[in-house]
């Protein structure tokens, strides 16, 4: 049984570019969620979808991040133009049904921006 | 809403002595409670859930946890431990109703010493 994929495991660009990191939920999850983990602010939660619509972006940080889930076992999170404060590891998860299943994690993706 | 306190950010531990990580939390509704691990360079994996029923919870890698209500708690237990159990570990609430969003503490690092 596939867990959540992520890719790309390691980003490293400059400032002012593009980055985008996908994910591939678990088949039949219908919630998928992005985090970020930094040493200063630990994990934050940044968007979460339910069948594919976003239901709370509050976490996203600014207008330079945007996520996508253009169908059930597909999301990207897209920061246009990066930043060095934007270096982080970004998880996305999944869960299925309600808050009693729990979410599931990808291996993360280390972003470096210099 | 919802809070988890982790009591303690580092915990050192000799191999095969016992080990206790804290958790408080605090809501207004009834709460799932989670243990997630996080070993380094990987995503967060589950090691136990509390959702309804007996308060002592067993998880895996011989992990076990208890629910007090009226403590509001939810230590992680391991009667002993392994160099293999050195890890991050994270407590987590998410509300029962209305919401599948997660409530993560700081978390606690625990180093177990050869």
């Amino acid at each position: 049984d596939a867990g959540v994929i992520q890719s790309p495991r390691h980003e490293v660009t400059e400032m002012g570019q593009e980055v985008t990191l996908r994910c591939k939920p678990i088949s039949g999850h219908d919630y998928l969620f992005w985090y970020r983990q930094t040493m200063m602010r630990g994990l934050e939660l940044l968007i979460y979808f339910n069948n594919n619509v976003p239901i709370d972006d509050s976490g996203m940080p600014e207008d330079r991040f945007s996520a996508k889930m253009p169908n059930a076992s597909f999301s990207t999170l897209k920061i246009q133009p990066s930043e060095p404060r934007d270096s982080a590891v970004y998880f996305c998860a999944s869960g299925g049904g309600s808050g009693n299943q729990p979410q599931h994690f990808g291996d993360g993706t280390r972003l470096s921006i210099l | 809403a919802q809070s988890v306190t982790q009591l303690d950010s580092q915990v050192p531990v000799f191999e095969e002595a016992p080990v206790e990580l804290r958790c408080n939390y605090s809501s207004s509704v009834s709460v799932y409670l989670f243990w997630y691990v996080q070993y380094p360079n990987q995503g967060l994996q589950l090691l136990l859930k509390y959702l309804s029923g007996s308060t002592l919870v067993k998880g895996i890698n011989g992990f076990e946890a208890e629910f007090n209500k009226s403590q509001t708690s939810f230590h992680l237990r391991k009667p002993s431990v392994h160099i293999s159990d050195t890890a991050e570990y994270f407590c987590v609430v998410g509300a029962t109703s209305g919401t599948y969003k997660y409530i993560f503490g700081t978390g606690t690092r625990l180093k177990v010493l050869a």
